[in-house]
């Protein structure tokens, strides 16, 4: 069982605002994640983090932005949401070294903008 | 340019049957391959995995096929069950920096095993 957590599940805001989607993981995992999907298309990775204080984007332009302060902690911000931003984000978490690519997910965070 | 694709938007099958998903992908770096599965409102799940020097990879129910001249996955389920209903992504991995993994994915595909 994979001990990653995003809160929140769901979160409906009205155009404008600044939103925060947190992600934690125990696991002690260096690489973390966040992917973006729409329903029925792929997921597509928008932030990328190899460890504390270092942060990358990803395949997929997004304006959001994600800092790395603790090992454990990688939250996604949007400064102010857009209904653009309706979408569900994912965090992920891997295994330092690991080459097979799995990757464990967080149950998502799924955001819709007014 | 997608380079991991899942032509079969949707596929129903009847319990005890096989379920065959496929998957065929365009880069030629891609070292591995994965298949993870994702009920509603949760996050994905590893399923299985298989390494690019493989051609098959075996896990109970659960076998995954690897034909590189073709750039084609697919992973068989057999016996299809009930539970089995969800979506399942394809995804292949290149190198990300210099340990980790940068994973492409497919659409998905909506299995629904009927009882």
């Amino acid at each position: 069982e994979a001990d990653i957590y995003q809160t929140p599940r769901y979160l409906v805001i009205g155009t404008g605002k600044k939103i925060t989607l947190e992600c934690s993981q125990t696991m002690g995992h260096d690489k973390m994640y966040w992917y973006q999907q729409d329903p029925g298309m792929e997921l597509h990775l928008i932030h990328y983090s190899y460890g504390v204080n270092s942060t990358e984007k990803g395949d997929l332009s997004s304006e959001s932005t994600v800092s790395r302060i603790r090992t454990e902690h990688f939250p996604l911000t949007l400064e102010s949401a857009r209904p653009s931003h309706t979408s569900q984000y994912l965090c992920a978490s891997s295994v330092t070294g690991a080459r097979t690519g799995e990757l464990f997910f967080g149950e998502g965070s799924r955001l819709t903008v007014l | 340019d997608q380079q991991v694709k899942q032509n079969s938007p949707s596929l129903s099958v009847q319990e005890g049957r096989i379920s065959i998903l496929n998957c065929d992908y365009t880069n030629s770096m891609f070292d591995y391959f994965l298949w993870y599965k994702k009920y509603p409102a949760e996050g994905p799940t590893f399923l299985i995995s298989i390494s690019s020097i493989k051609d098959k990879n075996e896990d109970g129910r659960f076998t995954v096929f690897l034909n590189k001249s073709a750039k084609h996955l697919s992973l068989h389920i057999v016996p299809s069950q009930p539970g089995d209903s969800a979506v399942y992504f394809c995804a292949a991995s290149a190198p990300l920096g210099t340990s980790g993994s940068r994973l492409t994915f497919g659409e998905g595909t909506q299995l629904t095993v009927n009882p």
